[in-house]
């Protein structure tokens, strides 16, 4: 099976902020992987797929880019609507592998 | 426009088996894959597996086979998942979600509690 590391864990910044999140794979997948969005209580939310493509209605504040075993998803102009847990997602193969995903929170 | 709507929530006793329904509309139901993903309570997102509405075929992740069952009713453009003898640990929310990469469309999730 595909491992999906994604450092760090949990984060913290302020309003205005950059913010990178970093996604690596076990081996290498190509450009097969997915980036959301999950607010408490809701099912998660596409913003990224392919590693680098912007989802329809996805404010451009985000981003992301990778290819091979190492991506990241950036948020620009981080804003208080962005709190919420990012997962990676690989489809390179089956199973298909979340990594444990990173939490977001304003300061 | 593509909606993926599920059944409620469930509260079931240890033993005992939950049967959550996800129905599709705004698409052709036999044209994408049907994923299953659960989320234990404070933890991650894990790839349960999927069917393929057209043949009905299943695959199942490590981990949710044997008491876990993908199925689909095409005649009401609605996939299942059957959990029998539910353990406390099955107790999370489950989530369908549509395609062969897992994109942009997820239904609101069911939530399963297990407890005596």
């Amino acid at each position: 099976d595909i491992q999906m590391t994604q450092p760090p864990s949990s984060l913290s910044a302020s309003v205005g902020d950059r913010v990178t999140i970093t996604c690596q794979a076990s081996q290498d997948i190509s450009n097969h992987v997915n980036w959301y969005q999950q607010k408490p209580g809701k099912a998660p939310n596409l913003l990224i797929y392919d590693a680098s493509n912007l989802h329809s209605g996805v404010p451009s504040r985000f981003s992301a880019t990778g290819s091979g075993t190492d991506f990241s998803f950036t948020i620009n102009n981080l804003q208080p609507e962005d709190v919420a847990t990012y997962y990676c997602l690989q489809y390179h193969n089956l199973p298909r592998t979340f990594g444990p995903g990173t939490k977001v929170d304003v300061k | 426009q593509v909606q993926l709507v599920q059944s409620g929530s469930e509260v079931k006793k240890p033993g005992a088996s939950v049967k959550i329904s996800c129905k599709a509309s705004g698409y052709t139901f036999s044209d994408s894959l049907m994923n299953w993903v659960r989320q234990a309570p404070g933890q991650g997102l894990e790839w349960m597996g999927w069917i393929n509405p057209n043949t009905g075929n299943p695959t199942y992740a490590q981990g949710f086979t044997g008491r876990f069952v993908f199925s689909v009713d095409t005649s009401v453009n609605t996939a299942y998942v059957q959990i029998s003898s539910l353990k406390p640990e099955d107790s999370a929310v489950y989530y369908c979600a549509r395609g062969f990469t897992i994109g942009d469309f997820w239904g609101q999730g069911t939530p399963v509690t297990v407890s005596s």
